[in-house]
């Protein structure tokens, strides 16, 4: 089926490691993006890629880096975990910067310990 | 920037009723709304979308309203099943993202 994979679905971290989270589409979209979703804080951006080629900062990037790595692939690295980093991470993507409706992926859930 | 926000965090109702779910927004140029939809450990589903050139916008059993004037949209769901039950976000788009609202949790009741 059609959509947006997110690898892994589950992760638990020590501080201080390292690790990347895994997006890939198969919907042609130009734009995707990183979210984090914490319990009474909505959804938060952290970066997005409007395009293959460029990445930008969202709400919430600190501590984090990005790489499109191509068309279908956008993926999100914390170099150092820490704690306030444990999150339940969403990708997405969308035909056209944004002004069309987001597809999710399932969700990465992480913790740091 | 935008921001979004709703007005309950949780609303309760009786199988078969119909429900409300509000959203407030700040930017008065916002020109595209969305609402989302999401079930216990899955990522959010798009419901439904409207343009502000509307003010109704009709799906299957859902309806979205928006008024410019006050800034505000909704999202009313018709006779609410149990598997209506989620957390239902509204969006705003912005240049090139949206700003999602932080969520009201709908629990339908038999």
């Amino acid at each position: 089926n059609a959509g947006v994979t997110q690898t892994p679905k589950f992760q638990v971290l020590k501080t201080g490691q390292s690790m990347t989270l895994q997006c890939a589409q198969d919907m042609n979209h130009n734009s995707m993006y990183w979210y984090r979703q914490d319990p009474g804080m909505g959804l938060r951006l952290i970066y997005y890629s409007a395009s293959e080629g460029t990445t930008d900062k969202g709400e919430v990037p600190n501590g984090y880096n990005v790489s499109r790595l191509n068309k279908r692939e956008f993926s999100l690295r914390l170099e150092s975990a820490a704690p306030s980093q444990t999150s339940v991470y969403f990708c997405a993507s969308s035909s056209m910067d944004g002004n069309y409706g987001y597809t999710f992926g399932s969700g990465t859930r992480l913790t740091v310990v | 920037g935008e921001s979004v926000g709703l007005h309950l965090p949780t609303l309760s109702v009786q199988e078969g009723d119909n429900s409300i779910i509000n959203c407030a927004y700040s930017n008065s140029a916002s020109d595209y709304f969305i609402w989302y939809k999401q079930e216990s450990g899955k990522g959010p589903q798009f419901i439904i979308d409207i343009r502000s050139n509307m003010d109704k916008r009709q799906g299957q059993r859902v309806t979205v309203l928006l008024n410019k004037t006050v800034k505000h949209l909704s999202l009313q769901i018709a006779a609410t099943q149990p598997g209506d039950s989620a957390v239902y976000f509204c969006a705003v788009a912005g240049y090139s993202t949206l700003t999602f609202g932080k969520g009201t949790m709908l629990l339908v009741s038999p």
